[in-house]
C-alpha cells in the first residue's frame, strides 16, 4: 500500500498565485486532516474531514479551502498566497475506530516569496 | 490558550540517561492522549499511546494524570537514536487532534 502520498514535495509560490496541494490515501480511511508546521513548532490543525462531503475547520483555517469529494481524496487550496503561508504542510488520515494512529504523508514544503 | 503545551528543551542527554519530558493539555474533554516522534524535516510517527493507568513499551513509559491535564513521557537508557523531537497529541471527541510545539532531544555520545 502506498498509505498516504502527498504532491508536490517542494513548491515555490509568488505573493498573490494560487495552488492545490493534493492528499491521496490508498486505506478506505473516513477520517483526513491538513496540518501546517512552521519552522520550530508544533502541528497545527488546518482543515478535517470526517468522510466524503463533510469537512470542517480546525485551529488555522483562514486562507485555505477544502474539499472531500471521495473518501481517497482531501485536496489543500490555496488562493492568494501570502509570506505567512510558508510551512510545511502535513496530510494524516485514520480510520473510523480501532486505531487512532495518524497516518501521515511526506509533507510539501512550500515557500512564498 | 493553547491545547496543548510543552517545554520545548533542548534536552541534551549522555547516554545510558534517563530523560521526562512533560505536557498538560487545556481541554477537559480530551479523550486520547498521545506521544509522537518528528525526525528533521520528516513526518511524525506515532511513539506510543497514553493510557490513565499508565503504559510501558520497552525503555518508553507514559502517564496519564487526568485531574492534572497532565501527560508524561519516560525514557530509559537513551540512545543516540532516541534524538529527535517528541510531540505531545491529544485527541478530542471531535476528532480534532492537537500537537504540541515538540521537545527537543539529542542524545550525546
Amino acid at each position: 500500500n502506498a498509505g498516504v502520498t502527498q504532491t508536490p514535495k517542494f513548491r515555490i509560490l509568488k505573493i498573490g498565485q494560487s495552488m492545490t496541494l493534493q492528499c491521496t490515501q490508498d486505506m478506505n480511511h473516513n477520517y483526513m486532516y491538513w496540518y501546517r508546521q512552521d519552522p520550530g513548532m508544533g502541528l497545527k490543525l488546518i482543515y478535517y474531514s470526517v468522510g466524503a462531503g463533510i469537512t470542517d475547520k480546525g485551529e488555522v483555517p483562514n486562507g485555505y479551502n477544502v474539499s472531500r469529494s471521495t473518501t481517497e481524496d482531501f485536496p489543500l487550496r490555496l488562493e492568494l498566497a501570502a509570506p505567512s503561508q510558508t510551512s510545511v504542510y502535513f496530510c494524516a488520515s485514520r480510520p473510523v475506530r480501532g486505531n487512532e494512529k495518524l497516518f501521515f504523508g511526506s509533507g510539501t514544503q512550500l515557500s512564498v516569496l | 490558550r493553547k491545547e496543548v503545551e510543552q517545554d520545548p528543551g533542548p534536552f541534551n542527554v549522555p547516554e545510558g540517561a534517563t530523560v521526562a519530558f512533560n505536557c498538560t493539555y487545556s481541554n477537559s474533554a480530551s479523550q486520547s492522549f498521545f506521544w509522537y516522534r518528528q525526525d528533521c524535516r520528516k513526518e511524525p510517527k506515532l511513539l506510543m499511546s497514553v493510557y490513565s493507568s499508565g503504559n510501558e513499551d520497552g525503555r518508553f513509559t507514559a502517564q496519564l494524570n487526568r485531574a492534572s491535564q497532565y501527560i508524561s513521557l519516560l525514557i530509559r537508557d537513551s540512545k543516540l537514536s532516541d534524538s529527535a523531537t517528541y510531540l505531545c497529541v491529544a485527541a478530542n471527541t471531535g476528532n480534532q487532534f492537537y500537537f504540541g510545539t515538540g521537545t527537543s532531544l539529542t542524545v550525546i555520545p
